[in-house]
């Protein structure tokens, strides 16, 4: 199965920061990465599609880009309502696999 | 709106097994494929298994692959997880999700459930 490696698992930031976070793959998916925001006690919630495709109703400051084996995931605006674990996902058939998560908190 | 309520978790003994279903509403659940995702608790998220809209294509984490079964009945809107010889690190949240199209056995997990409550011990 392909591995998917998180990190950092944890960050702390500011309202306002930009926060990054990484994902690779144990091998090549092309654009197979899909990200996801959970909130404490909530389910998951698709942001990302595709590496870089926006879900609709996501607001913009979510972003995402990569190929390859490795992908970012970017918050261009931290706002207090995006504390959360979000987690990358790939697709490439036949297992679906899910990175460690990255818990962001408000420093 | 997408609705899916997930049923049938609860306390079951190791080796035992267990019947999860998602009854799905708010959309055309034939068009979709359909997942069971599941969360251990306090840790994260781990496909189970997906299927097609049709069942024609089926895929299942190896972890559970089987020991697990998922089926569907389009008429009935309803989404199946037979789940046997179940074990302690089967304990988890499990979650129904609905895919965004219809490819293989699905690639996204767009909608989900609230989840029902898996515990195995004795």
């Amino acid at each position: 199965d392909i591995q998917m490696t998180q990190s950092p698992s944890s960050l702390s930031a500011s309202v306002g920061d930009r926060v990054t976070i990484t994902c690779q793959a144990s091998q090549d998916i092309s654009n197979y990465l899909n990200w996801y925001q959970q909130k404490p006690g909530k389910a998951p919630k698709l942001l990302i599609y595709d590496a870089s495709n926006l879900e609709t109703g996501v607001p913009s400051r979510f972003s995402g880009s990569g190929s390859g084996t490795d992908f970012t995931f970017t918050i261009s605006s931290l706002q207090p309502e995006d504390i959360a674990t979000y987690y990358c996902q790939q697709y490439d058939n036949p297992s679906l696999t899910f990175g460690g998560g990255t818990k962001v908190e408000i420093k | 709106e997408v609705q899916l309520v997930e049923s049938g978790g609860g306390l079951v003994q190791p080796g035992r097994s267990l019947r999860l279903s998602c009854a799905a509403s708010g959309f055309t659940f034939d068009d979709y494929a359909m997942h069971w995702v599941r969360q251990a608790p306090g840790k994260g998220l781990e496909w189970v298994s997906g299927i097609s809209w049709n069942s024609g294509s089926i895929g299942y984490a190896d972890s559970v692959k089987g020991r697990f079964t998922i089926s569907r009945d389009n008429a009935k809107n309803s989404l199946y997880l037979q789940m046997n010889s179940l074990r302690a690190e089967d304990t988890a949240l499990y979650y129904c999700a609905k895919d965004k199209d219809d490819y293989v056995w699905g690639r996204y997990f767009q909608h989900w459930g609230q989840g029902t409550l898996v515990t195995v011990s004795s």
